[in-house]
């Protein structure tokens, strides 16, 4: 069965640093897809980075690049350059197949705090 | 731009009782997705749709019943409410694969069972 496992519940970083949430997944599915997904406690969910199994780089987008290591099934988020802003619950998805059609799983989420 | 809109967005309803939360999206994406968000558990798949008429569960779909006889709506429904079915509830879409892969969100479904 496809599994999304987030093992850093809470996570703290100072402004400025960077810091890189943790992600492992499972699938038997060759073709599948993963994302990061921001919520901030006003509730909404923000999607971040997307990246496909058979991308040969490393997803980035601004300050986000997602750190995608096939062969252990990671695919961790690193934020560059913390902000205040940046503190918030991050989900880490998995797109894939068991029957015929795509599902999509999320882990359990890590709670970020920037610290000033 | 409606893009994806669930209503409605706050509920309280007494144990037993049926409940229905509808989602629609002004996009035509293929894919439909229902999550139930708990603390500790992040969000976790009920029911999702690759098309009208295409349904299939999720991770915990027990209690639930969805349809999708037209493609932009994908009502969940709670047949006997009970209390362990207190939580946020978020619809999603998206297009199909080979058509891109971002997963929208409506704004959540707030539902107290009391």
């Amino acid at each position: 069965a496809q599994k999304i496992t987030q093992t850093q519940p809470g996570m703290f970083v100072q402004e400025k640093e960077a810091v890189t949430l943790d992600c492992t997944y499972d699938t038997s599915d060759p073709s599948y897809g993963l994302f990061w997904y921001k919520q901030p406690s006003s509730g909404e969910m923000i999607f971040l980075i997307y990246q496909g199994s058979y991308d040969q780089q490393n997803a980035t987008e601004g300050r986000y690049s997602l750190n995608f290591q096939k062969a252990r099934k990671s695919a961790n988020l690193v934020i560059s350059a913390s902000q205040l802003g940046d503190s918030a619950m991050y989900f880490c998805a998995m797109r894939g197949r068991e029957t015929s059609y795509d599902k999509v799983i999320f882990g359990p989420g890590t709670s970020l705090s920037v610290i000033p | 731009d409606a893009g994806i809109t669930q209503s409605p967005r706050y509920k309280i309803t007494e144990t037993g009782r049926q409940v229905t939360l509808m989602c629609h999206q002004t996009w035509s994406h293929s894919y439909m997705f229902w999550y139930r968000q708990d603390l500790g558990h992040g969000l976790r798949l009920i029911y999702y749709s690759a098309a009208a008429d295409i349904t299939d569960k999720g991770e915990v779909p027990d209690g639930y019943v969805v349809s999708r006889s037209k493609t932009e709506n994908f009502p969940l429904t709670l047949e006997s409410a009970t209390r362990s079915q207190t939580s946020v509830y978020f619809c999603a879409s998206s297009r199909s694969v080979s058509s891109g892969n971002t997963i929208y969100f409506g704004e959540g479904s707030w539902l107290t069972v009391v």
